[in-house]
């Protein structure tokens, strides 16, 4: 396996479920990223983990909850969502934190709330 | 604040012709800047990317970008568009300060035969 990966590639669930996004990069990075992209609008970046210390959280609801475990590994832990969570969710790493590094992106996760 | 447009939500071509895709940018000092091509179902995948140098910058695929500072552009074009092509295509732009990445919103492609 190359490059990031993330699992499921489509999950549905309803709002009282509790379930988690999984990505994992083979690229020996040190930096790794939650997006979330919803139709129209810019990637809203969510989470920053650097060296798998959580380093940035843009004013994410606590229903979703970040879980970096290594470098390698990246959760997305869900509860309660609401309807309007519904989204692709992107992970990303890079060798860095800093942006003159490109991010490479995982497949996403399609995320349907019920 | 920093900030990436992308004037054009969508855009349609016809297979052969040439491509032009607008990127504007807010930021006071150079920036990273790079362009993403999505296709359906997939992540971001990188085109190329412009640090410093030679403001014309190649990429994957054939596609071009220009740095214009007196514009605070970087357009993505390509001179001959394939079917293949038709995608979702994203500029971004990395800050040193707050090492911060902003992505616009996105130009959609159409190719027609």
């Amino acid at each position: 396996e190359t490059g990031v990966t993330q699992t499921p590639r489509h999950l549905v669930m309803g709002m009282t479920n509790k379930k988690s996004l999984k990505c994992e990069q083979h690229l020996g990075h040190n930096a790794m990223y939650w997006y979330k992209q919803s139709a129209k609008k810019p990637l809203e970046l969510m989470f920053v983990y650097s060296l798998e210390e959580r380093v940035e959280n843009n004013s994410v609801p606590s229903r979703f909850s970040p879980e970096c475990p290594n470098s390698s590994h990246l959760f997305l832990h869900l509860h309660t969502l609401q309807p309007e969570d519904s989204a692709l969710y992107l992970c990303a790493s890079s060798p860095s934190r800093t942006p003159r590094y490109e991010q490479y992106f995982g497949p996403g996760t399609r995320l349907t709330v019920t | 604040a920093q900030s990436v447009t992308q004037p054009d939500i969508h855009i349609t071509v016809s297979e052969g012709a040439s491509l032009e895709l607008r990127c504007n940018y807010s930021y006071g000092a150079t920036p990273y800047l790079f362009w993403y091509v999505q296709s359906p179902g997939q992540g971001l995948q990188l085109l190329l990317k412009y640090f410093s140098g030679d403001t014309l910058v190649q990429g994957i695929k054939g596609f071009e970008a220009e740095f214009k500072r007196s514009q605070s552009s970087f357009n993505l074009r390509k001179p001959s568009v394939h079917w293949s092509d038709a995608a979702e295509y994203f500029c971004a732009v990395g800050a040193d300060t707050g090492n911060q990445f902003y992505f616009g919103t996105g130009t959609s492609l159409t190719v027609i035969p």
